[in-house]
């Protein structure tokens, strides 16, 4: 597509379940950047995928947290046993190859959890 | 990630006046950007800087990578209502392809 699709926008869930948040890069963007923001502040990085591999997960706070990009294009994020603390907008970028300055970023997932 | 202090925290200035914010990051960047981000939008791109000292301009707006590399500003001039929104500054350091942002600053624009 033109633009990076993020799905859902919103999603609300209590606590203690699992979700998926969904991330359909430009197409041809090998590189792709999960963030999280939390109210009042900025992006916080938390994945880094080159290709099919996580080349830097380092931002991602625990081991509920997981990304996968299966074939090189779509990713999912993963959040296993919710917590309130999880509740953020999960942004998605993308860019042709790796390197800061072509990122184009998803209008982002909104996630609550209650 | 490195801390990066952006301010000031808002800004609310009457259409036409110039604008100035500015970062500071505790260790050096190789790249500073900054980003715009509407409601319930992602984060666009403005200005990308990548060399120590480097000015650069995109219509209205001025950017400037700071000889230390520690530092970054951006400025806004003749301000228009569509100028409001948070604005970022980001900082890309050598340790890998993360950015690190600031806490953005809130520009509200009157008329």
């Amino acid at each position: 597509g033109a633009g990076v699709s993020q799905t859902p926008s919103n999603k609300v869930t209590e606590k203690g379940k699992y979700v998926e948040l969904r991330c359909d890069p430009i197409s041809g963007h090998t590189a792709l950047y999960w963030y999280r923001q939390s109210l009042g502040q900025g992006p916080e990085f938390l994945i880094y995928f080159q290709g099919t591999g996580a080349a830097d997960d380092s931002g991602l706070p625990n081991d509920r947290f997981f990304a996968v990009r299966p074939e090189g294009s779509v990713s999912t994020l993963k959040i296993q046993r919710t917590e309130r603390g999880d509740s953020a907008v999960y942004l998605c970028a993308s860019s042709l190859k790796a390197g800061g300055d072509g990122y184009t970023f998803g209008s982002g997932t909104r996630l609550t959890v209650v | 990630g490195q801390q990066l202090n952006q301010s000031p925290q808002s800004m609310f200035i009457q259409e036409g006046e110039d604008v100035s914010m500015n970062c500071t990051s505790s260790s050096i960047f190789n790249t500073w950007l900054w980003y715009k981000q509407d409601p319930g939008e992602g984060p666009v791109l403005l200005i990308a800087l990548y060399k120590a000292g480097e000015l650069t301009s995109n219509g209205r707006l001025t950017a400037q990578f700071g000889i230390t590399r520690k530092d970054s500003f951006l400025n806004i001039s003749a301000s228009i209502p569509s100028d409001v929104g948070i604005y970022f500054c980001a900082g890309h350091s050598n340790s890998g392809y993360a950015l690190n942002f600031g806490k953005g600053t809130s520009l509200l624009v009157t008329p």
